[in-house]
């Protein structure tokens, strides 16, 4: 099946700072998604995006298919963004989820 | 709209006995998906599911573990003689359509405990 890998495994910043988080997948896919995971644990929807750029806010995501990747990037991060960040790859029937990036963003 | 329900959202059962973990996909859903994760770890596929039918299990461990979608209520993920090992977060996500041609949501998780 499909092989979905995502950079950095850790993430610590100073609040107000920017970063990009990567996702690599290893196939062809139907579509992508980017989920935030909370520190209580629940999974929020960021993006969904099979191709081109979203932004909503301080956040914004690219998707470039036909080299297998995407990319997040939080702008100006607070402390409430910490977390882990999750890409989903669709293919053929199912979702795939990456390992994550854990984002620490201090005070 | 609600969201994707799952209840319990915790779960405690001993060893040997059975867990029944249950999803009620958004309205309009007819596609379910299984995660399980372990603390500190990512989600990992079990089975996807349309109504009444099991799509993909590839994710499904072969002994103890099942799941169905009736064509009435929730999707119900059904662990047998829970071990130790079973501990751990179980999601589920539902979508209008598969193959990723909609966007899927998750529920909250059901936290399952086996002492």
């Amino acid at each position: 099946g499909i092989q979905v890998e995502q950079s950095p495994p850790d993430l610590i910043l100073q609040e107000g700072a920017n970063s990009t988080l990567r996702c690599n997948f290893s196939d062809s896919v139907n579509n992508l998604q980017w989920f935030h995971q909370n520190p209580w644990g629940q999974l929020i929807n960021l993006f969904y995006i099979p191709s081109g750029t979203k932004q909503n806010g301080r956040l914004s995501a690219t998707t470039v298919a036909t080299e297998r990747y995407s990319l997040l990037y939080i702008s100006s991060s607070q402390t409430t963004d910490s977390g882990v960040y999750f890409c989903a790859a669709y293919n053929n029937n199912d979702m795939r989820f990456g390992a994550g990036t854990r984002l620490t963003v201090k005070p | 709209n609600a969201g994707v329900m799952q209840n319990p959202r915790h779960l405690v059962r001993r060893r040997g006995q059975e867990a029944r973990l249950r999803c009620s996909p958004m309205k309009g859903h007819s596609h379910v998906y299984w995660y399980r994760q372990l603390p500190e770890e990512g989600l990992k596929f079990m089975v996807y599911l349309q109504k009444e039918n099991i799509i993909d299990e590839s994710g499904m461990p072969k002994e103890r573990f099942s799941a169905e979608f009736p064509k009435e209520g929730p999707s119900i993920l059904r662990i047998q003689q829970v071990v130790r090992g079973d501990s751990a977060a179980y999601f589920c996500a539902s979508s209008p359509l598969g193959t990723g041609a909609t966007e899927a949501f998750f529920g909250q998780g059901t936290r399952l405990t086996v002492v």
